[in-house]
């Protein structure tokens, strides 16, 4: 079946630290991958994509690299900003299907 | 162009009691989703409609849920009667129809059901 698991939450950094979120991934077929985040108060929006293997998303400064062979799509960026602090949810969409989503992480930036 | 937008943004209400939540999609969008997030878990798919359809319902938990998407536009959530394991963020997103790349889903902001 499909399904996503990422990185337990919540993250606490210090701004300006190094960020990586992991996530992994089974799937039948061969997905697209995503990276979704929800600031407070807000909706889902969508962070990156990546949508066959060895593709790089990125957006605002973070980064996704689809990795085939170790199934897995993990999120980095490299100075985290207060401005950063939100959930992040991993998922992957096969075809025209729904999206399959990870349990979301939050992450806490403070200055 | 307006968003997805989703209505209460909040409600909480006591178990047995009814509650309907509403989703207005983009303008032009066939595809509708529902999904729900229950605390701390994953968000998981409900059903997804084109047009006034039902194309896939397989994620609607029981019968207690019904969705209706009337005319092909707006969709309602209804829960009759509410439980506690209801309790949840209901996310509604819409895209248009075509191949997954060319059709992002976007989201509603969601609407925060609190039953009691």
């Amino acid at each position: 079946g499909n399904s996503v698991t990422q990185m337990e939450g919540p993250v606490t950094l210090s701004e300006e630290a190094f960020l990586t979120i992991n996530c992994t991934y089974t799937a039948t077929g061969y997905p697209s991958l995503f990276w979704y985040v929800q600031y407070p108060g807000e909706g889902l929006q969508l962070l990156l994509k990546a949508t066959k293997a060895d593709d790089k998303g990125s957006n605002k400064g973070f980064e996704a690299t689809y990795r085939k062979e170790t199934t897995s799509f993990h999120l980095e960026k490299g100075s985290v900003q207060v401005s950063d602090s939100a959930v992040y949810f991993c998922a992957l969409r096969v075809g025209a299907n729904n999206l399959f989503f990870g349990t979301g992480t939050r992450l806490t930036v403070i200055p | 162009e307006a968003g997805v937008t989703q209505f209460p943004s909040h409600s909480v209400i006591e178990k047995g009691q009814t509650v309907t939540l509403r989703c207005d999609p983009i303008s032009g969008h066939d595809n509708l989703y529902w999904y729900r997030r229950v605390m701390g878990k994953e968000i998981k798919f409900l059903l997804h409609f084109v047009k006034e359809s039902k194309q896939d319902e397989s994620g609607m938990p029981n019968n207690r849920f019904l969705a209706e998407r009337t005319g092909g536009t707006y969709s309602t959530l209804k829960v009759q009667p509410a439980e506690l394991e209801d309790s949840g963020v209901y996310f509604c997103a819409s895209s248009q129809l075509g191949g997954a790349d060319n059709s992002p889903l976007h989201f509603g902001n969601g609407t925060r059901l609190t039953v009691t």
